[in-house]
């Protein structure tokens, strides 16, 4: 089982809200991603980092905001909630070149806003 | 585009039924992997395939890499319940992975 922690792990909140979903993993992953997903539909990527002071946007354009201060950490920010942003956020980290390269995903924010 | 496309979207099986999911690139692969995302959970690494032609097993699923290396295949012998869930194919594409839209399966006891 993969070292990924995603907090909370369900969320409702008011709109307006400033909210901060956390990721954290501890296989010292160089490159780690932000994914949303709506029930049952496809992963789409909005965030992904190379390493520490290293954020990209992904192919899906969000309104949220992230950082890279700490190998280990990447949490996703949103400085005013809407509605529209209610989806599951899947928080993931990445095996380096040369293995199998594969994503190890946390278990997910739920986020409902109101 | 970058896009890789997978069908069917739905499935629903008879438990002990085959399945199968396809999943198509129009560029060629470098690698395909594959996982499986339970319901309310998050999606988990079942396998990497790299080589043209390439069939791997585990179990029940047998995994193919076709020899142009622009599609593959998921088939599950004698679906059980537990096999419920989407599966995804994904592609790498420098840092990225990039994954198709998913086939939901659903077993029927």
């Amino acid at each position: 089982e993969a070292d990924i922690y995603q907090t909370p792990r369900y969320l409702v909140i008011g709109t307006g809200k400033k909210i901060t979903l956390e990721c954290s993993q501890t296989m010292g992953h160089d490159k780690m991603y932000w994914y949303q997903q709506d029930p049952g539909m496809e992963l789409h990527l909005i965030h992904y980092s190379y390493g520490v002071n290293s954020t990209e946007k992904g192919d899906l354009s969000s309104e949220s905001t992230v950082s890279r201060i700490r190998t280990e950490h990447f949490p996703l920010t949103l400085e005013s909630a809407r509605p529209s942003h209610t989806s599951q956020y899947l928080c993931a980290s990445r095996v380096p070149r040369g293995s199998y390269n594969e994503q190890f995903f946390g278990p997910g924010t739920r986020l409902t806003v109101l | 585009g970058q896009q890789v496309m997978q069908i069917p979207q739905y499935q629903h099986v008879q438990e002990g039924e085959d399945f199968t999911t396809y999943c198509n690139s129009s560029t060629t692969l470098s690698n395909i992997q594959w996982y499986k995302q339970r319901p309310g959970g998050h999606p988990v690494f079942l396998i990497q395939l790299v080589k043209s032609g390439e069939v791997k097993k585990q179990k029940r699923l047998t995994f193919q890499f076709g020899e142009a290396k622009k599609n593959s295949s998921l088939h599950i012998t004698a679906t059980q319940t537990t096999d419920v869930g989407t599966y995804f194919c994904a592609k790498t594409s420098y840092d990225k992975v990039i994954f198709g839209p998913g086939t939901s399966l659903s077993v029927i006891p």
